[in-house]
């Protein structure tokens, strides 16, 4: 089993640019979580989703889109890039609600110049 | 809104010693509360979980604790060694979703 898996790794963006970072994965689990890190601040949840189909903000949905539309994968977009999301991104995913664990990808390092 | 504080400075011990680590929450009650494990350049990695009726649990060298009175859960690993060193983030929970702490990085030395 791959777990978590992320796509791309790097990314460089122009301000104003668009981009998706895609997760996969194979565990069959019903939720999955899209993060991101900055340094100081902690992880923060972008938006998530509790199964395909659905989605749901989380604390800092701005400026970000995502889908689900099958359950193994889960779409992160950005529509306009900016500076202020230059950040690394983080996928999970979790057989259910905060009673399991969250399996995480190995993050996707964004920078929008 | 809730608050979750970590120490932000590093911890460091020496090998063989009990490391603990806390963390504080504020204006909420999780029923249940993460650690996670992060190291450089990768993502985190689950460790244990901890319900609010549980005062305490363990795994191989490692225990939390949860008060929920208090709003503080301890981290302990004892025996440390330097393969212990690492990044460290407490996340208390809601019904779908983990609210991360900042983490407290753990340095052991030889």
């Amino acid at each position: 089993n791959a777990g978590v898996t992320q796509t791309p790794k790097f990314r460089v963006l122009k301000t104003g640019q668009s981009m998706t970072l895609l997760c996969a994965q194979d565990m069959n689990h019903e939720y999955m979580y899209w993060y991101r890190q900055d340094p100081g601040m902690g992880l923060r949840l972008i938006h998530y989703s509790v199964g395909e189909g659905t989605t749901a903000k989380g604390e800092v949905p701005d400026g970000y889109n995502v889908s689900r539309l099958k359950k193994q994968n889960f779409l992160l977009g950005l529509e306009s890039a900016a500076p202020s999301q230059t950040s690394v991104y983080f996928c999970a995913s979790s057989p259910g609600t905060s009673a399991y664990e969250q399996y995480f990808g190995p993050g996707t390092r964004l920078t929008v110049t | 809104s809730q608050k979750i504080e970590q120490n932000s400075e590093a911890l460091n011990i020496q090998e063989g010693k009990t490391a603990t680590l806390t963390c504080n929450y504020t204006n909420y009650s999780p029923a249940y509360l993460q650690w996670y494990r992060q190291d450089p350049g990768r993502g985190p990695v689950f460790l244990l979980l901890i319900r609010e009726n549980e005062k305490e649990k363990r795994k191989e060298r490692l225990k939390v604790t949860f008060d929920t009175t208090l709003k503080q859960s301890l981290f302990h690993i004892t025996a440390s060694q330097p393969a212990d060193s690492a990044t460290y983030l407490c996340a208390p929970s809601g019904y779908s979703t983990l609210t991360f702490g900042k983490g407290t990085m753990l340095l052991v030395s030889p």
